[in-house]
């Protein structure tokens, strides 16, 4: 089993719709990043969070510590939100650097 | 731009050939880290530097894997001897001191081992 799950894999929605993307760990961590991967490979720091919740335009990450859970958010999605988006647990086993990834949830909007 | 840069952006090798990549990082940022991501999957660790020194690596460093950052600015990662199995976007990364702060990426290196 692997440290970090996301669900889902693949999501399809329509522009406009409201989506959400979970993550679940299962290590003691520090923080969780969600990251933002489009074609070609580069990748886009997101969100950083320890507790609670944080905003950014239309995207919205929540965490809660004691289930080991977190939440991304798009509200009125939009075709070029479509990208892969990664969820990372920071400080895992007390590393200092090491960042455990999921796999990614790839994310298509259709216009 | 002051982003994190990598080079090459592509390199196709054929196996048991050796191959180096560079990254130089934000200017400011003392933490550099390597991670290795294969298709479909997320990113690994590889290793990571504070400055010049070299923190911690992964058990996916093998022996033919060597990482530096000799002066606590840019690094190389060296594959030697390479196989297909290394075939793989090699991503890097930078942050500040803390390495609790958010971790700036590179365009990555994609490696393709013939």
């Amino acid at each position: 089993k692997n440290e970090v799950e996301q669900s889902p894999q693949n999501l399809t929605a329509q522009e406009g719709e409201f989506i959400t993307i979970n993550c679940s760990y299962s290590v003691g961590i520090s923080a969780l990043h969600w990251l933002q991967q489009h074609p070609g490979g580069g990748i886009v720091s997101l969100f950083m969070l320890s507790s609670g919740k944080k905003k950014h335009g239309r995207l919205i990450a929540t965490i809660n510590i004691q289930e080991k859970h977190s939440s991304l958010h798009i509200t009125a999605s939009h075709p070029r939100d479509s990208a892969v988006y990664i969820c990372a647990a920071g400080g895992a086993g007390g590393s200092q650097g090491n960042l455990i990834f999921g796999k990614g949830t790839k994310l298509s909007v259709k216009p | 731009d002051t982003g994190v840069s990598q080079n090459p952006r592509h390199k196709i090798t054929k196996r048991g050939q050796n191959v180096t990549f560079r990254c130089d990082p934000i200017s400011e940022h003392n933490r550099l880290y390597w991670y290795r991501q294969t298709l479909g999957q997320g990113p690994e660790f590889l290793t990571y530097f504070q400055n010049e020194a070299q923190l911690e690596k992964s058990r996916l460093l093998s022996d033919r894997f060597s990482a530096e950052r000799p002066k606590g600015s840019f690094s190389t990662l060296e594959i030697q001897r390479t196989e297909q199995g290394d075939s793989a976007m090699y991503l890097c990364a930078s942050s500040t001191r803390t390495g609790e702060e958010t971790q700036y990426f590179g365009p990555g290196t994609r490696l393709l081992v013939l």
